[in-house]
């Protein structure tokens, strides 16, 4: 089992629309979770942490499911500047692992 | 702040040549990471620096040297570069804390 699975899409999606992503991840030790988002030829850029309570920032939902080991990502009445590449990145200690990324289009 | 610099942003090398890439952070990060991303591979960790002279390996290494003389600079080296490094390659920081890291703008490396 790879360490951070993510479904690649591309997920098309109209304007106005809620979409959701998931992401798991196999080492039950992790201990910090995020979100990125990609821009195409772009630097990933932090989206937000992910807690085991939920966090929300706008349109924008996470949540972290340990016993299933499953991190989520609402997104709601979705705007065409939310298409990008979506990382789910896992912490172990000294490292750093990334999903590699779902694809979102939002079509006008 | 800067934040995190990347230099170059663009070379391109012939197969044997070598270079080095120099990743510079203002913002006293103690861990610094070199991560290569690839069509369809997602970003895969090439190595990284828990602190100011110390370096690891992460999951592909191989072609690649690395060093941390002083806290802010995390450089990359290709002694012998062949044309599978053809790459973006991203440099990271983050503090102690792992409250999100901060990427460099990357470096677009082709080897002909």
């Amino acid at each position: 089992r790879k360490e951070v699975e993510q479904d690649p899409g591309p997920f098309n999606v109209p304007e106005g629309a809620t979409v959701a992503f998931n992401c798991t991840y196999s080492n039950s030790a992790s201990q910090s979770f995020f979100w990125y988002r990609q821009d195409c030829r772009k630097e990933p850029k932090l989206l937000m942490s992910v807690y085991s309570s939920g966090n929300e920032d706008g349109r924008f939902t996470a949540q972290l499911n340990r016993a299933s080991q499953y991190i989520s990502l609402l997104i709601r009445d979705s705007k065409l500047s939310d298409s990008a590449t979506y990382l789910c990145v896992v912490n172990k200690d000294d490292k750093i692992i990334f999903g590699k990324g779902t694809r979102l289009h939002i079509l006008p | 702040n800067a934040g995190v610099t990347q230099t170059p942003k663009f070379r391109v090398l012939k197969t044997g040549q070598s270079m080095t890439l120099l990743c510079a952070q203002d913002m006293n990060h103690e861990y610094m990471y070199w991560y290569r991303q690839d069509p369809g591979m997602g970003l895969r960790l090439i190595h990284y620096s828990v602190g100011e002279g110390t370096t690891a390996k992460g999951e592909v290494p191989d072609g690649y040297n690395v060093s941390r003389l002083k806290k802010q600079n995390f450089l990359l080296g290709l002694e012998s570069a062949a044309p599978s490094q053809t790459s973006v390659y991203f440099c990271a920081s983050r503090p102690l804390r792992a409250e999100g890291y901060t990427f460099g703008s990357g470096t677009r490396l082709t080897v002909v």
